[in-house]
């Protein structure tokens, strides 16, 4: 069964440091998000991406944060300059294109951020 | 503008018992509600969703929902409870139509007593 991956599944960095999160959506899949969960906190909305450009961000998806979808395949956030609250579970998750589409999101496994 | 409030952050039940978990929803438009189950370092997985056709819903492993628009509910049932359904359980809300962000609740960790 078709799935989103994405690497790493954890990482560790210092503060100040960039990182990014890759994600490989499901092939046929057309929108693109990223969510990320605070430990013990909901999951709370960041980005969608549609065609290449951003269709809706929260408030949290501040300047430190940017997506690209530099192949045919990646997803990826970008943090600039990490801050210890920065540290979390990032999740990418995916939805197809076509009629009945019923805003099911599939969902990565997520990468875990640890920012020291 | 859509939310989700799930009544309790933790709810004990035997194994064997009937799980309910909670879920009261908030929508300007139509909604589509979703649940979602997640085990301990994994991520979400979608047990059951509502789009607007039967109001009781089905899913995966025994779940299932009702869709009460008279009470903005969405909670979710098992009949018998069993070990591996321990997890966290996250209501959430979209807009119908698609494509638009998912905004999920706080969740609700269920644990199941041998």
């Amino acid at each position: 069964e078709p799935e989103v991956t994405q690497t790493p599944s954890h990482q560790v960095t210092q503060m100040g440091q960039e990182v990014i999160l890759r994600c490989v959506p499901i092939s046929n899949h057309l929108y693109f998000y990223w969510y990320r969960q605070i430990l013990g906190q909901k999951v709370e909305f960041l980005v969608s991406f549609y065609n290449n450009e951003i269709s809706e961000k929260s408030e949290i998806f501040d300047d430190q944060f940017s997506v690209e979808r530099p192949d045919g395949s990646n997803f990826t956030l970008k943090i600039r300059s990490t801050k210890l609250e920065d540290s979390a579970m990032y999740f990418c998750a995916s939805t197809k294109l076509g009629d009945g589409n019923t805003g099911e999101l599939f969902f990565g496994e997520g990468s875990r951020l640890t920012v020291l | 503008a859509q939310s989700v409030t799930q009544l309790g952050s933790h709810v004990s039940v035997s194994e064997g018992a009937l799980v309910l978990l909670r879920c009261n929803y908030s929508s300007s438009v139509p909604p589509y509600l979703f649940w979602y189950v997640q085990y301990p370092n994994q991520g979400l997985q979608l047990l059951l969703k509502y789009t607007s056709a039967a109001t009781l819903v089905k899913g995966i492993n025994g779940f299932e929902a009702e869709f009460k628009k008279s009470e903005t509910s969405f909670h979710l049932t098992k009949p018998s409870a069993h070990m591996s359904d321990a997890a966290e359980y996250f209501c959430a809300v979209s807009p119908s139509g698609g494509y638009q962000k998912v905004t999920f609740g706080t969740g609700t960790k269920l644990q199941v007593i041998p």
